[in-house]
């Protein structure tokens, strides 16, 4: 019962583009809080990979790119590679709840 | 190399205290936002607490009035009190560099802590 939604997976063949969806509401990404990505390799720590909506940190490739409209945000990833295969979190702020929040991760399989 | 590094995690029996550190490298804590966020095995990423530049002090519902944390501008070291521990309280803990936007560009490896008698 994450704050904001993720699909728990999704899967595409190399080369292809995939996109994660993050739903929130109107205390969070709707208010104009920031949304922010996350990569999580097995067995690794989370690295940033996106910031600010849509900017990415020095070294992520051009590859991956964020958007946000309204209460949802999205993850793209194009030219999908093997190494892409991990788990990605968005995150945000809640002014309700006054807290950072995540959402539940979801599972990226290169096929 | 701008790097944190947690230590103190460990198994505990419930209802125990442990306290977690953060050292950071090549960046002053005390002039940033810092971050930990934890992760039970095989769940996602929860937010625990975190402490702004000016000191002020924000929790996680789950974890507010066992855990407190604080920062020894000294040492450059960011901590984690956990008091009253309980078997939902295992996971891997993180300590993030925070910006004023929440974004948390900096993560150590995590140490684990373990509640169980």
């Amino acid at each position: 019962q994450s704050v904001l939604t993720q699909p728990p997976s999704v899967s595409g063949a190399p080369g292809q583009r995939v996109t994660i969806s993050c739903t929130g509401s109107s205390s969070n990404i709707g208010a104009g809080y920031d949304v922010h990505w996350y990569q999580q390799l097995p067995g690794t720590a989370p690295k940033l990979l996106i910031y600010g909506n849509n900017n990415r940190p020095s070294g992520v490739p051009d590859r991956f790119s964020g958007s946000k409209s309204g209460t949802s945000a999205s993850l793209a990833i194009t030219g999908l590679q093997a190494e892409d295969e991990a788990d990605y979190y968005c995150q945000s702020y809640d002014s309700s709840l006054s807290d950072v929040v995540f959402g539940g991760g979801t599972k990226l399989t290169v096929l | 190399e701008v790097q944190v590094v947690e230590s103190g995690g460990g198994l505990i029996q419930p209802g125990g205290s442990l306290r977690l550190s953060c050292v950071a490298s090549e960046f002053t804590v005390s002039t940033n936002y810092m971050t930990w966020v934890r992760q039970a095995p095989g769940k996602g990423l929860e937010w625990v607490s975190l402490i702004s530049s000016g000191g002020r002090t924000y929790y996680a519902d789950s974890v507010r009035g066992r855990f407190t944390i604080s920062r020894d501008d000294s040492k450059n070291t960011l901590y984690l009190q956990m008091n009253s521990l309980r078997a939902e309280d295992t996971a891997v803990y993180y300590c993030a560099r925070t910006s004023t936007r929440y974004y948390m560009d900096v993560w150590g490896k995590g140490t684990t802590v373990t509640v169980s008698s």
